[in-house]
């Protein structure tokens, strides 16, 4: 397993533009989670999937970002009517549901998103 | 709720010195602490994490930290440094449902010969 993949790794929009990303996170985890970083800052949780529900979201996360899990495998994340505002790096995770020992998250690389 | 606190924005240190990040967090429950190192425009890697057991932890690249619940921390600590070890460092907690990590701001940790 080569880790948590995130495609595409940068993307350079006009401010107006509708944006979509790809998370595939390892094959056995169950729980897939969206957070955003902003320069200078630290991660920031957007939402998290068990399976393909999504059991939680951030107030960050307008009515203009959606997230989905159809299968319970990747997870895509969509921002409609970008605005400059939204320039951040997007950063995916993913973990087995937690029982002792094994609660960490892995990261992907990211995707840095740039409207102009 | 939980919130995270990394006082310090920045530490310049020598390479071989010792160093220490520190982490301060807030939690009306019970927590999970942790430890993440990011390169620049890379994702973030798990360096060590506190779940339960021995407050003392210790982590990947001779990093260790020690948890203490009654002054609310989770320092970070490495005897000594390498030019490798320049990034930035964040500390975060979660509730025992381990639902989402909430981060601090970081430290940026710059070593120089």
């Amino acid at each position: 397993d080569t880790g948590v993949s995130q495609n595409p790794r940068h993307k350079i929009t006009k401010r107006g533009q509708n944006v979509t990303f790809r998370c595939d996170p390892i094959s056995e985890h169950n729980r897939l989670y969206w957070y955003r970083q902003t320069l200078g800052q630290g991660p920031e949780f957007l939402t998290y999937f068990q399976n393909e529900a999504q059991l939680e979201k951030s107030r960050l996360l307008s009515d203009r970002f959606s997230a989905e899990r159809p299968k319970g495998s990747f997870s895509t994340l969509e921002i409609q009517r970008t605005e400059q505002g939204d320039s951040a790096m997007y950063l995916c995770a993913s973990s087995l549901t937690p029982t002792g020992r094994n609660t960490e998250a892995f990261f992907g690389q990211g995707t840095r998103l740039t409207v102009v | 709720a939980q919130s995270v606190t990394q006082l310090d924005s920045q530490v310049p240190v020598f390479e071989e010195a010792p160093v220490e990040l520190r982490c301060n967090y807030s939690s009306s429950v019970s927590v999970y602490l942790f430890w993440y190192v990011q390169y620049p425009n890379q994702g973030l890697q798990l360096l060590l994490k506190y779940l339960s057991g021995s407050t003392l932890v210790k982590g990947i690249n001779g990093f260790e930290a020690e948890f203490n619940k009654s002054q609310t921390s989770f320092h970070l600590r490495k005897p000594s440094v390498h030019i490798s070890d320049t990034a930035e460092y964040f500390c975060a907690v979660s509730s025992l449902g381990f639902q989402k990590l909430v981060f601090g701001t970081g430290t940026r940790l710059l070593v120089s010969p």
